[in-house]
């Protein structure tokens, strides 16, 4: 059965730093799809970056990027030069090709301090 | 303006009562979603929509029924509301039914007395 684990309940960074954000999946299928939300603090869920697991290439948008470990079955999210508005919930979801349904992790919340 | 509506913002209703949740989007999409998150459990997938059929449904209990009247709209039915049904309701919606990244609509908080 699909599941995705985030092991970071909590991080606090200062503002202008990298972080990364751990995620873990577990999955029968051979084709995947990883996907990166952020929830705002007033309650807003906005797509971030995706990672197709047959691409060898991390995904990258603006100052977000991923560190995808296929063997590890790790799709970590990094984001440089924080700034405060990044602080939010951030959520790592997986879907499979052969069972549609999304699976999200509970979430890891980022503080970002000026 | 709003590409994902979801009405009302904030419901209270009584244990045994029934309520509908509206979902309208504005994206042009062709699949939509229903999500529940609760202080117990992350964002959980309900079902699923494709041009107004049912892909997918992830729902224990029938008292809670997805209506699609229009293929941008997705209502959810929830009926004999129990406590534990408490939660914020999300709607969202994506290009097409499939691996697409999703969009989601401001939810609708429920709260059952």
């Amino acid at each position: 059965a699909q599941k995705v684990t985030q092991t970071q309940t909590s991080i606090s960074v200062m503002e202008k730093t990298t972080v990364t954000m751990d995620c873990v999946y577990e999955t029968q299928d051979s084709s995947y799809f990883l996907f990166w939300y952020k929830q705002t603090a007033s309650g807003e869920i906005v797509f971030l970056i995706r990672q197709d697991s047959y691409k060898k290439e991390n995904a990258t948008v603006g100052h977000y990027s991923l560190n995808f470990q296929k063997p590890k079955s790790s799709i970590g999210l990094i984001i440089t030069a924080t700034q405060i508005e990044d602080s939010a919930v951030y959520f790592c979801a997986m879907r499979e090709t052969g069972n549609y349904k999304y699976v999200f992790g509970a979430g890891t919340r980022l503080k970002v301090i000026a | 303006d709003p590409k994902i509506i979801q009405k009302p913002k904030y419901l209270v209703a009584v244990t045994g009562s029934e309520k509908i949740l509206i979902c309208e989007q504005y994206l042009g999409h062709n699949a939509m979603y229903w999500y529940r998150q609760s202080a117990k459990k992350p964002l959980e997938f309900m079902f699923s929509y494709s041009y107004q059929k049912l892909m997918d449904n992830q729902t224990a209990s029938s008292r809670f029924q997805p209506q699609s009247s229009k293929k941008n709209h997705l209502d959810l039915q929830i009926t004999a509301l129990k406590p534990d049904d408490s939660a914020t309701y999300f709607c969202a919606s994506s290009h097409d039914w499939g691996v697409y990244e999703q969009y989601f609509g401001p939810g609708t908080r429920l709260t059952v007395l």
